[in-house]
């Protein structure tokens, strides 16, 4: 969809380097998720916001940082790449809101990052 | 932990046959998502379902919900190759906080044509 945009759409970076992928979506989503993609494992939730200045860990956590400081941005930083951290990403948003359930997801087109 | 589990994780078919994934939880959910994903691309939703037994349909897609909650599965007949990509489904487990929406590891569907 276009209305949420990742980049870069592919990154290639040293271990030990701070790398930081970006989402942007233009809905006003309240929800925002970052997930990572790898075979085998599918879709595991590293972080996720509920609103701006709201955020919570998910699965997989670990070496991972966000903020929201805007609705519309949910940036994740990778603090010290490791090589374990290569995969797809994909930053999704929903509508959802604390009274209904889990609105569906909008995915990003993912941004592939290589860790060498 | 709390988890979806989805299997199979592959499945080939010949262009015409049938095709059901299956998804199983642990814990009572409070609702269940279904993704296709297309090669290269990325998740996309299908339906969500919410109420125990729910039985819902798109075009040769049957998406059914568990009397209780804790399992849900995906049919397609009479496959084209269209439907080739990867299914996911995502469920939120029934008392946790809103928006921990946990994956399965997804069914990759091959289609012979």
């Amino acid at each position: 969809d276009a209305g949420i945009t990742q980049s870069p759409r592919y990154k290639i970076t040293e271990t030990g380097r701070q790398v930081t992928l970006m989402c942007h979506q233009t809905w006003s989503h309240s929800y925002m998720f970052w997930y990572r993609q790898d075979l085998g494992h599918g879709l595991r939730l590293i972080y996720y916001s509920a609103a701006a200045d709201i955020t919570d860990k998910g699965e997989v956590p670990d070496g991972y940082v966000v903020s929201r400081s805007k609705t519309e941005n949910f940036p994740l930083t990778l603090e010290s790449a490791t090589r374990s951290q290569t995969s797809v990403y994909f930053c999704a948003s929903s509508m959802t809101d604390m009274s209904s359930y889990n609105s569906p997801l909008h995915f990003g087109n993912g941004t592939r990052l290589t860790v060498t | 932990g709390q988890q979806v589990m989805q299997i199979p994780q592959y499945q080939h078919v010949q262009e015409g046959e049938d095709f059901t994934t299956y998804c199983n939880s642990s814990t009572t959910l409070s609702n269940i998502q279904w993704y296709k994903q297309r090669p290269g691309g990325h998740p996309v939703f299908l339906i969500q379902l919410v109420k125990s037994g729910e039985v819902k349909k798109q075009k040769r897609l049957t998406f059914q919900f568990g009397e209780a909650k804790k399992n849900s599965s995906l049919h397609i007949t009479a496959t084209q190759t269209t439907d080739v990509g990867t299914y996911f489904c995502a469920g939120h487990h029934r008392g946790s906080t809103l928006g921990r929406l946990y994956f399965g590891r997804g069914t990759q569907l091959t289609v012979w044509p």
